[in-house]
């Protein structure tokens, strides 16, 4: 159980596009979902915690115009990355709740801007 | 805020040895300690978690113990295999969603 998917798992952009990511839990309902940034060898880096329904909480220091967060169900949360630049090449993980603290990771994103 | 500090950042050991990662948490609000293991090039998977009730808790190779006065909690892993290489991550949660990772450990495990 508690098992959490993401799409696509790489992707490859060129510079100035968007690229969305989707977040599912598939075996339960996520009422809060999570947003994490990971640097080569890094500890995981919180962007933004979004409730369904509701607006996306951003961490201090994440542009909430260019990292759009849509939590429109209890399954399904999804991170555009909006007019993408090599800078923000990294490798995107969500994760969700079902209740209480305990988070559920997906198999991340790996996304690269040329 | 809360502050998670994770030690060794690497650890190698024989396969067959035994592992230990130790982590200090500041908040001592901080009530839920999930272990996580990731691997290279996926996301952090829950191994074992533990309460601020629960002293220590064991599933089959892996434990954790927590030490609540002195705010610090530990992964034991007994006899290693090459497949528990991997990066490990503690992380510290008082209850309202924020968790609060350590900077990780990676493990080696020798053959």
């Amino acid at each position: 159980g508690a098992v959490v998917s993401q799409h696509p798992s790489w992707v490859i952009c060129k510079s100035g596009t968007s690229v969305k990511i989707e977040c599912r839990s598939l075996d339960f309902q996520a009422t809060t979902m999570f947003w994490y940034r990971q640097f080569p060898k890094q500890s995981l880096m919180l962007m933004a915690t979004s409730n369904e329904g509701s607006k996306a909480t951003y961490e201090q220091g994440v542009e909430k115009d260019k990292f759009l967060i849509n939590h429109a169900s209890l399954t399904l949360s999804t991170l555009t990355v909006t007019s993408a630049h090599p800078e923000d090449s990294s490798f995107y993980i969500c994760s969700a709740t079902p209740a209480g603290e305990t988070q559920y990771f997906g198999p991340g994103t790996r996304l690269l801007v040329l | 805020g809360e502050n998670v500090e994770q030690h060794p950042s690497t650890l190698s050991v024989q396969e067959g040895d035994s592992a230990v990662i130790k982590c200090t948490y500041s908040d001592s609000a901080s009530n839920y300690f999930p272990w996580y293991k990731q691997e290279l090039g996926k996301g952090p998977q829950l191994i074992i978690d533990i309460r601020s009730n629960v002293g220590e808790k064991k599933d089959q190779r892996i434990a954790v113990t927590l030490n609540k006065t002195a705010k610090h909690f530990s992964l034991h892993i007994t006899e290693t295999q090459p497949e528990d290489s991997a990066v490990y991550f503690c992380a510290a949660s008082t209850g309202g969603f924020k968790t609060i990772f350590g900077a990780g450990t990676r493990l080696f495990v020798k053959a």
